[in-house]
């Protein structure tokens, strides 16, 4: 079946310490998105994608990077110049090349700071 | 004030009982989306619509441009409806971004 697939489920993070989250796509999808959420808050957007090698800045994209070298993947990289990483993040997908659009989850990533 | 609020945020009911959930949104959009969050975490979407009213089984999504005022319903709700409900609207202007309600976590008690 396609869909999406987020790795790790939990990840663990020391300060200081840059982390790499997986995202891949089976859905032949152009365009993804990372969001992030927070208790008791609305996801927020922090990067996204329309097209390979190509890569735009969502709301809150201070802190993250991305990359974009083949289709079916988008990691995110949570970088030490974050400050306040603890959240759940959630990747996107959808069929259509404009943006903000998400049509299809990944069933997300909790990263926690030891 | 957030560009999408959701209301009640918390809702809990007996199996059986129809609920409702409200989405109010302060501006202009182009759609409306309604996503159901699974206790794990993960996102399904649920209805996208910009006029009217759909329905999916036990699910009926209804919007009202004029009074930019959506709700989800669920009648003879059952356990297994207990999840988070997020609507998400896609504005007019700019990029057409999608902003997003904080959430209603709704509990069924069997």
């Amino acid at each position: 079946d396609g869909g999406i697939t987020q790795s790790p489920k939990y990840l663990f993070r020391k300060e200081g310490q840059n982390v790499t989250l997986s995202c891949e796509q089976n859905l032949n999808h152009d365009a993804m998105y990372w969001y992030r959420q927070d208790p008791g808050q609305g996801l927020r957007l922090i990067y996204y994608s329309q097209i390979v090698n190509d890569f735009q800045k969502g709301d809150i994209a201070e802190g993250y990077s991305v990359s974009r070298e083949k289709k079916e993947s988008f990691p995110l990289t949570v970088t030490s110049a974050q400050k306040n990483p603890t959240a759940f993040y959630l990747c996107a997908s959808s069929s259509d090349r404009g943006p903000w659009r998400p049509q299809h989850f990944g069933d997300g990533t909790r990263l926690s700071i030891l | 004030k957030n560009e999408v609020e959701q209301s009640p945020q918390n809702l809990t009911a007996q199996e059986g009982e129809f609920i409702t959930i409200n989405c109010s949104y302060s501006v202009g959009i182009s759609a409306l989306h309604w996503l159901q969050q699974h206790p794990g975490g993960g996102i399904v979407s649920l209805f996208m619509l910009s006029s009217g009213k759909k329905k999916h089984g036990r699910l009926i999504a209804t919007i009202n441009i004029q009074e930019k005022h959506s709700s989800l319903h669920i009648t003879a709700s059952h356990p297994r409806d207990s999840a988070v409900y997020i609507c998400a609207a896609r504005l007019l202007q700019g990029a057409q971004k999608l902003v997003f309600g904080q959430g209603t976590r709704l509990t069924i008690n069997p």
